[in-house]
């Protein structure tokens, strides 16, 4: 079956660094998520990567290895506003987003 | 630019009753359309695609339905609801293309809950 996993809820502290891990087992890869949920509205896109290695958009970043089937989302000088829910997704071999349940990141001041 | 705009953002129906969910995109031509379900602690489950007019993928049989009367409009249907159907569900779009999947666009969302 297919499968991804992330932690359910994570804490960190204002202007810290906070990693969120994502690991996969699908048929076929055709690409790897990452999504923003506040609670109560709609996810927003926030990177993807199909090659390995990092992405850094900015204060986040994504890393991905496919022989691992791994990936991680870094989150640098956490601000508040990035209280939310962190999706990862990936695309399978019919292109098909398969979801995880997603990270409750909770940041303290 | 694109919008994505679905209705009602919240709604509270009678076990037994119909369900209508409507959602449309602007500014952009013949998009995938999708219909997702989120329930509390679970990934998003897909419930209807389409790359179409008229044409409707189905991921999970259940008492749904998805129509998609016109090029930017997607309809997520119930005759009679059930219990098991109260979640958080989203519509969503994609531009087609062959080989690259691209990102959702997701709509607001609406939260139905079955009672």
């Amino acid at each position: 079956g297919q499968n991804i996993d992330q932690p359910t809820e994570m804490t960190a502290t204002e202007g810290a660094i906070v990693q969120i891990n994502c690991t996969y087992q699908t048929s076929g890869f055709n690409g790897l998520f990452w999504y923003q949920q506040h609670a109560g509205e709609a996810p927003t896109f926030l990177s993807y990567n199909v090659l390995d290695g990092l992405e850094e958009k900015g204060r986040f970043s994504s890393f991905l290895s496919r022989s691992k089937g791994y990936s991680y989302l870094l989150l640098k000088e956490l601000q508040m506003k990035d209280s939310a829910s962190y999706l990862c997704a990936v695309s399978d071999s019919n292109y098909q987003l398969i979801w995880g349940a997603g990270t409750k990141l909770i940041i303290k001041p | 630019s694109q919008t994505i705009h679905q209705w009602p953002a919240t709604l509270v129906q009678p076990v037994g009753s119909p369900l209508s969910l409507e959602c449309t995109v602007e500014g952009t031509s013949n998009p995938n359309l999708y219909w997702y379900r989120q329930a509390a602690g679970r990934g998003l489950q897909l419930l209807f695609y389409s790359v179409g007019i008229g044409q409707i993928s189905s991921e999970v049989p259940q008492n749904l339905s998805a129509s998609r009367p016109q090029d930017r409009q997607f309809i997520l249907s119930s005759k009679k609801l059930l219990l098991s159907d109260s979640g958080f569900y989203l519509c969503a779009w994609k531009v087609q293309r062959d080989l690259e999947t691209g990102e959702l666009f997701f709509g607001e969302g609406s939260r139905l809950t079955v009672l």
